[in-house]
């Protein structure tokens, strides 16, 4: 069954803007990963936060998780026209659940 | 370096038709290794994953079957495709301490059941 879900399920924004995407899911987790995907290509792995932590960087993303609330974002600073991909969030509990995922566009 | 292969990366085959998908990964030992199927616009739903040679759990019950004949080679298979079987299936592989590392993923394949 899906467990994470992403918010909103597309997002069009400017070059340079900041793009921020939003995921909640429903049960306890070990970790949180969010991931991309160009289109008709595999998943590449983005970032992983874990249960413990609240805040994660990388380059140009940061990744919040709040367990409380059950939520994580995914910011990415000063988008790019190559940043245009599909993201999805993951929880990691036995194995990886999906949600449906975000198709970002980023216009030059 | 650890690499995963995903083959073929597209195939058209008619209903009541069989199946064969391969994945193969180097450079790791006893992967855990997934098969996920991707609908259009849909996210991943995971069909199936094994944590050894011979271990399979399947999380959808269908048509499909999976396999695990050596540590890094993982198969899917049908022996009689239906249209609903149409979608983009990619095969992944983690390891137990998956450390920071996430899940490494194929590059896809994309079956339309014609």
């Amino acid at each position: 069954s899906q467990q994470g879900e992403e918010d909103p399920q597309a997002l069009s924004i400017q070059e340079g803007e900041n793009a921020t995407m939003n995921c909640s899911y429903k049960t306890s987790i070990n970790n949180l990963q969010w991931y991309r995907q160009n289109s008709g290509r595999g998943l590449v792995h983005l970032i992983l936060i874990r249960s413990n932590e609240r805040e994660k960087h990388s380059g140009r993303l940061r990744v919040t998780l709040d367990t409380s609330k059950k939520s994580s974002s995914l910011l990415i600073t000063a988008s790019r026209a190559a940043d245009t991909a599909s993201y999805f969030c993951a929880t990691d509990q036995r194995e990886l659940t999906f949600g449906k995922g975000i198709t970002l566009s980023v216009r030059p | 370096s650890q690499t995963i292969h995903q083959w073929p990366a597209t195939l058209v085959q008619p209903v009541g038709s069989p199946l064969s998908l391969e994945c193969t990964v180097e450079g790791t030992s006893n992967p855990n290794l997934y098969w996920y199927r991707q609908a259009a616009g849909r996210g991943l739903q995971l069909l199936f994953y094994s944590v050894g040679i011979g271990q399979i759990s399947s999380e959808v019950p269908q048509n499909l079957s999976a396999s695990r004949p050596q540590d890094r080679q993982f198969i899917l298979s049908s022996k009689k495709l239906l249209l609903s079987d149409s979608g983009f299936y990619l095969c992944a592989w983690s390891v137990l301490d998956r450390g920071g590392n996430g899940y490494t993923f194929g590059s896809g394949t994309r079956l339309t059941v014609v």
